[in-house]
């Protein structure tokens, strides 16, 4: 019942680009509110990878990118690695819930 | 540098409570803003709650309203989430994380493994 929809699973093969996508409304991405993704590897907490649309925590690799246009948003990794195979969430605010902060569905990354 | 370090896992029955402690250091409690985040077994991140310093107030995702209370005892830098009447769909790892002011959360603990099962 998540407000903030990301496609279930990509995968791309050592070295590739592959894009995630976090697809929001007016009440949230679309009202203007930021945009943070989070990784999540299996057995540890989740880290911080994006914040304010495009901006990454001190030592997030480049290879890790953000964007966000009108009511949508998206991750990028490019030279994709093996220890890039995670889950991914987007998050945001939303004024038209009592539950403000949302977090996206959850993109499960493979690299084959 | 924040570092939040939790209470170890528990095993609950079903109705039951559960309380989870996450302890600061490096910054003090009153610094800080501290929500709580879950993610059950093959389902993904989920907000449940947390301190809204525009408020003032502690604000609850509407779908724990009524059965979760956060806490802060500020004099031990440590923040507290309780989950009652618990069932077997609270089975998960819970997280105490400080957001930013922006709607972001940077800091976040180890991780708390509840288990509800009779």
């Amino acid at each position: 019942q998540s407000v903030l929809t990301q496609p279930p699973s990509v995968s791309g093969a050592p070295g590739q680009r592959v894009t995630i996508s976090c697809a929001g409304t007016s009440s949230n991405i679309g009202a203007g509110y930021d945009v943070h993704w989070y990784q999540h590897l299996p057995g540890t907490a989740p880290k911080l990878l994006i914040y304010g649309n495009s901006n990454r925590p001190s030592g997030v690799p480049d290879r890790f990118s953000g964007s966000k246009s009108g009511t949508s948003a998206s991750l990028a990794i490019t030279g994709l690695q093996a220890e890039d195979e995670a889950d991914y969430y987007c998050q945001s605010y939303d004024n038209s819930l009592s539950d403000s902060r949302v977090f996206g569905t959850g993109t499960k990354v493979t690299v084959i | 540098q924040v570092q939040l370090v939790q209470s170890g896992a528990e095993v609950k029955k079903p109705g039951a409570s559960v309380k989870v402690s996450c302890t600061v250091s490096g910054y003090t409690l009153t610094q800080l803003s501290m929500h709580w985040v879950r993610r059950a077994p093959g389902r993904g991140l989920e907000w449940m709650g947390g301190f809204d310093p525009e408020d003032g107030e502690t604000i609850y995702a509407q779908k724990f309203q009524g059965r979760v209370t956060m806490t802060e005892e500020t004099s031990r830098d440590t923040a507290y989430m309780e989950l009652s009447r618990l069932r077997s769909e609270d089975t998960a790892v819970y997280y105490c994380v400080t957001d930013s002011g922006t709607y972001y959360f940077y800091y976040w603990g180890q991780g708390t493994l509840v288990t509800v099962s009779s």
